[in-house]
């Protein structure tokens, strides 16, 4: 596609409850992130995949988390038994990888407004 | 552990000023550094990437600087506009032991007033 698309764009979960979110990357792009942006602050990293491997999953904050990407494209991040303090947005970026030219910097989608009530 | 500190955190200007936001770095060992736009309950757009060899990039009246060495960078715009109130990232990518990242400031709030 044109761009990274996300879905849900806004969800409102009940505490304890799961839920998945959903990642669309551009076409082509082996590598692909998460991020977490709470209220006023910077976003923070999460997860890494480059095709289908997950490199690095240091940023998830807590073993809810869960990410998979496993045909190299849609990426999926799971949050089990989710906690007020989950509420923020979760941002989704795809880039074409290792590179050095004004094509090789991470695109991002609109993100997920995450709610937990 | 890279850290990224943006200054000011908020800034209010009339229409028509020229405006410097700053970047600043802990750790030089950068690959590249990227400057983002965020409006309110939007995501992040790109605006320029200046790659580690480079000294600055240009585009339209956007111009960022790079000084790697001092770890700091600068987004200079000229003649705001108020459809430039926004929030403005900057992050620098950064790689260790096969992974990398976007490690990110906390922005600065722009206002440009009509």
């Amino acid at each position: 596609g044109a761009g990274v698309s996300q879905s849900p764009r806004y969800k409102v979960a009940k505490r304890g409850q799961d839920v998945a979110l959903r990642c669309d990357p551009i076409s082509g792009h082996v590598s692909l992130f998460w991020y977490q942006q709470a209220l006023g602050q910077g976003p923070e990293f999460l997860t890494y995949f480059q095709n289908e491997a997950q490199l690095d999953k240091s940023g998830l904050p807590s073993d809810r988390f869960f990410a998979e990407r496993p045909e190299g494209s849609v990426s999926t991040l799971k949050i089990q038994r989710t906690q007020q303090e989950d509420s923020a947005v979760y941002l989704c970026a795809s880039s074409r990888g290792w590179g050095r030219g004004p094509n090789y910097g991470y695109t991002f989608g609109s993100g997920t407004r995450l709610t937990v009530v | 552990k890279q850290e990224v500190t943006q200054i000011p955190a908020a800034l209010s200007v009339p229409e028509g000023e020229n405006l410097v936001l700053n970047c600043s770095f802990t750790d030089s060992a950068i690959y590249n550094l990227q400057w983002f736009r965020q409006d309110p309950g939007k995501g992040l757009t790109s605006l320029l990437l200046i790659q580690s060899s480079q000294r600055e990039q240009t585009s339209g009246r956007l111009n960022a600087s790079l000084d790697k060495s001092s770890g700091r960078s600068t987004l200079y715009i000229a003649a705001s506009q108020p459809g430039d109130s926004a929030t403005y990232l900057c992050a620098v990518r950064v790689t260790q032991g096969g992974s990398e990242k976007l490690v990110f400031g906390k922005g600065t709030k722009l206002t440009v007033n009509p």
